[in-house]
This record gives structure tokens, sequence and C-alpha cells, in this order.
């Protein structure tokens, strides 16, 4: 059961702009979480966001999250090479023991 | 250095062996899960266990067994049964918010 929707699919920028990532969810969550994957790697827990919370700082991300419209997006700042990764949002609900994955935005920066 | 471990990082059957898939942490965490990711996809829950010697199925637990004999570990056998096992597989444990910390993934191939 897929909750989460990232969008878009793939995203190419040139190293120092912006990028932005959204994610849409389908019913109330508890939490919203974002993580990275490198190619051929594990995930890597970037950022959590509570569904009482409307937007959070974590060096060069940031992320908000609107529940009414059941959405959150990722902005990561003067991008680097190394941020070259796909990027997953993950949700949980309230007493319920798993999070669930969206099937990720494949960034690529380029030099 | 704490972390979770996977073991052996590439895997190689032949077509109606079972085969094991080891996993390992040391973060002192209750809750242990496994995954799977499809090239291009994101990541489908096999199995998950919030304490030992009790799991529940996830949302493609058939042709899949595991056990929770310890804390530690949380092994998945990916038996004869699994239609199209060759998959990329993540196994991963959490905080009480659940904040997942990943494994590196085994590849595993089976032909």
């Amino acid at each position: 059961s897929q909750q989460g929707e990232e969008d878009p699919q793939a995203l190419s920028i040139q190293e120092g702009e912006n990028a932005t990532m959204n994610c849409s969810y389908k019913t109330s969550i508890n939490n919203l979480q974002w993580y990275r994957q490198n190619s051929g790697r594990g995930l890597v827990h970037l950022i959590l966001i509570r569904s009482n919370e409307r937007e959070k700082h974590s060096g060069r991300l940031r992320v908000t999250l609107d529940t009414s419209k059941k959405s959150s997006s990722l902005l990561i700042t003067a991008s680097r090479a190394a941020d070259t990764a796909s990027y997953f949002c993950a949700t949980d609900r309230w007493r319920d023991d798993k999070i669930i994955f969206g099937k990720g935005t494949r960034l690529h920066i380029l030099p | 250095d704490g972390g979770i471990t996977q073991s052996p990082k590439y895997l190689f059957r032949k077509e109606g062996q079972n085969v094991t898939l080891s996993c390992e942490q040391n973060l002192n965490h209750d809750a242990m899960y496994w995954y799977r990711q499809d090239p291009g996809q994101g990541l489908r829950l096999i199995y998950y266990s919030q304490i030992v010697n009790d799991f529940q199925k996830g949302d493609i637990a058939e042709g899949y067994s595991v056990s929770r004999e310890k804390k530690e570990s949380f092994p998945l056998t990916v038996t004869s049964a699994q239609k199209n096992p060759t998959a990329f597989y993540l196994c991963a444990s959490s905080t009480s918010s659940y904040e997942q910390y990943f494994g590196p993934g085994t590849r595993l191939t089976v032909t």
C-alpha cells in the first residue's frame, strides 16, 4: 500500500541552484519523514516533521508540511554534486507500527 | 560504532533454493523491519517486529519468513515459494518515533 507519492519522479538542476521535491499522502498522519538514498546503498534519515509542525530546518534542508492539503515539500538550498541521490518521503499513522514509503524523486545535480 | 549490518552484500542463488539474509543491529532498538526494493521503485514492507519473539506481516510477506530470537538480530529467509525473489533487500531498525536506521542492503540474484 503506497501512502506517499513524490513529485517530480526525476529532477535535474545545476549545482548551486535550489531543489524542491513534493510529497502527497492519502490519510491522516502522525509524522512525515524524508530520507536520502545514494545509488545501491541503504537509506539515510534526513528530517522528521510532526503533524502539528508546519516547517522544520536542518542545515541546507527545509521541510514544510500542510496537513490540510496532505502534502509536504523538501527544499535543498545551494545544491552540491553530493546531493545527487533519490529522496523518499515516509509517513506513519497514529497507533500504526510501520511507516510507508513513497516511490521517491531522483535528483541529479549537474556540474 | 553503532549501526546496522547486513550480510552478504551480494548473494547469488539457484531457483528453488531457500536463502537467509542476515541483519544485526547494536543500536538497542526494539523495532526492526525488512523491505524489498525493485529498480526505480520505493520500499515495500515484507515483515516487521516490535519486540523479541513477535513479528507481523507487511504488505508482501508471501514467500518470506523471519525470526526474532534476539533483540539484535532479525534474519530474513527468502523461500522457494517467492515467485520473483531477485531484488535489493534492506533491513532497518527504528526509534520509538519511527525514525529508521538502515543497513547497506543485500542484492539477491536468483537464476
